[in-house]
């Protein structure tokens, strides 16, 4: 148990539905990353918060958005969504101080868009 | 662009039977080096960070090892519970902490 939760553990929607992805970091880390994992792409980077704030984008669609609250829980909130948005969805957390990289992995949601 | 390439896609060992699985990597500015374990429908399992060129380490039957251009996961022994896919990722220099990764080694260990 790597300490990262997330909620759901299984979403089934329709296409053009909106959903919400919830993620609860290690205690102590400071910093949530969402990964979208598929069989075709494997695992790609969407976005990080750290401490409330966005810190990166990667290939995240402009119809997925995210956002940090105060009490460092994460939501990834995927809108519009298509046939193709249907994956694992990964949450991970880090102290990101220096000398300690490490980014722990949730258990993830998987997203069946129908 | 940072780019994360690992060899071979599947391998299927025997118990016993030692291997290595390849990561080579290219990257502005290496952070670091990470390598994590995956089962089917399960969140990637951290196991080793590697900083810099010569770095070891070492957890039960798994040793790796980086060179500046490439990185090995060395299996000894494999027992059928090693059996996963195993996934390498590079973080690069800088503010953002994101990591890019490989598309993963299958491994079968055979009773």
């Amino acid at each position: 148990d790597s300490g990262v939760t997330q909620t759901p553990k299984h979403l089934i929607t329709a296409t053009g539905q909106r959903v919400t992805l919830r993620c609860s970091p290690r205690s102590g880390d400071l910093s949530v990353y969402w990964y979208q994992q598929s069989l075709d792409q494997g695992l790609q980077f969407l976005i990080q918060y750290y401490n409330g704030e966005e810190r990166a984008k990667g290939n995240i669609l402009e119809r997925f958005s995210a956002q940090q609250f105060p009490d460092l829980h994460s939501e990834l909130n995927l809108s519009s969504l298509e046939l193709g948005d249907s994956a694992l969805y990964f949450c991970a957390s880090s102290v990101m101080s220096t000398g300690r990289n490490e980014q722990f992995f949730g258990p993830g949601t998987r997203l069946t868009v129908l | 662009e940072d780019q994360v390439t690992q060899s071979p896609e599947a391998l299927r060992l025997q118990e016993g039977e030692s291997s290595s699985l390849n990561c080579s990597y290219t990257v502005s500015g290496l952070r670091g080096l990470f390598w994590y374990r995956q089962d089917p429908g399960k969140g990637p399992e951290f196991l080793f960070t590697l900083y810099s060129a010569g770095e070891e380490k070492e957890k039960e039957r798994l040793k790796a090892t980086l060179t500046k251009k490439e990185s090995f996961l060395h299996i000894t022994a494999p027992k059928p519970e090693d059996s996963a896919t195993y996934l390498c990722a590079v973080q690069a220099e800088g503010s953002a902490r994101q990591l890019t990764f490989g598309s993963g080694t299958q491994l079968t260990v055979l009773p």
